[in-house]
């Protein structure tokens, strides 16, 4: 069946660091989006990447869609003690419009 | 002031019974969907509904149960025959299943635990 893998599973680091969370589908997206989930709390959405090879920006955060619209990734440059949660990736499949979600990196930051 | 909303926040019941879960929307959203969330197992799909009447079963529908009868309500039933109903359950919507701009809504979740 159709899944989009996500890693690292977990990632420490330390505040100031940067960090990256990664996105695999096995099959081609029409679409991706990235969540977050703070601990406690429920998914918030953060961002959509619809083109080929699109790379978004919001203000720390840097978002890619690859050019086969297989993978994405997520980047945060120098991490803030807010920036503590899982990300999810979400893929809309372009066989069924089903929205397949990836497992989750969850981010924890050193103080 | 829209929103998704679920309820109760915790729910405690003892094995073998059936438990229905709440979920309402005042965004106008046509489609709802349910997920369980499990430690280390991301997001999982469990029905999805794109129309009043009208819902499809996800990946892990089995001893789960909905309806919708209305287009700001999908409320879930958690039967018996659900083996392992323990879970955090999360309610979504959005504007419409399949398109480009279908940004989720997710209503603050309920745990569930069953003893």
């Amino acid at each position: 069946g159709q899944q989009v893998m996500q890693i690292p599973q977990y990632q420490h680091v330390q505040e100031g660091e940067d960090f990256t969370t990664y996105c695999n589908s096995s099959t081609t997206l029409s679409n991706i989006q990235w969540y977050k989930q703070r601990p406690g709390g429920h998914p918030v959405f953060l961002i959509q990447l619809v083109k080929s090879g699109e790379v978004k920006k919001q203000k720390r955060l840097t978002f890619q869609f690859g050019e086969a619209k297989k993978n994405s990734s997520l980047h945060i440059t120098a991490t803030q003690t807010t920036d503590v949660g899982t990300y999810f990736c979400a893929g809309l499949s372009n066989r069924d419009d089903k929205i397949i979600f990836g497992k989750g990196t969850r981010l924890h930051i050193l103080p | 002031d829209g929103g998704i909303t679920q309820s109760p926040k915790y729910l405690f019941r003892k094995e073998g019974q059936n438990v229905t879960l709440s979920c309402e929307q005042n965004l106008n959203h046509d489609a709802m969907y349910w997920y369980r969330q499990d430690p280390g197992q991301g997001l999982r799909l469990i029905y999805y509904s794109q129309i009043v009447n009208d819902f499809q079963k996800g990946d892990i529908a089995e001893g789960y149960s909905v309806s919708r009868e209305k287009k700001e309500s999908f409320p879930l039933t958690v039967t018996s025959a659900q083996k392992n109903p323990t879970a955090f359950y999360l309610c979504a919507s959005s504007i419409v299943i399949g398109d480009p701009s279908n940004e989720q809504f997710f209503g603050p979740g309920t745990r569930l635990t069953v003893l």
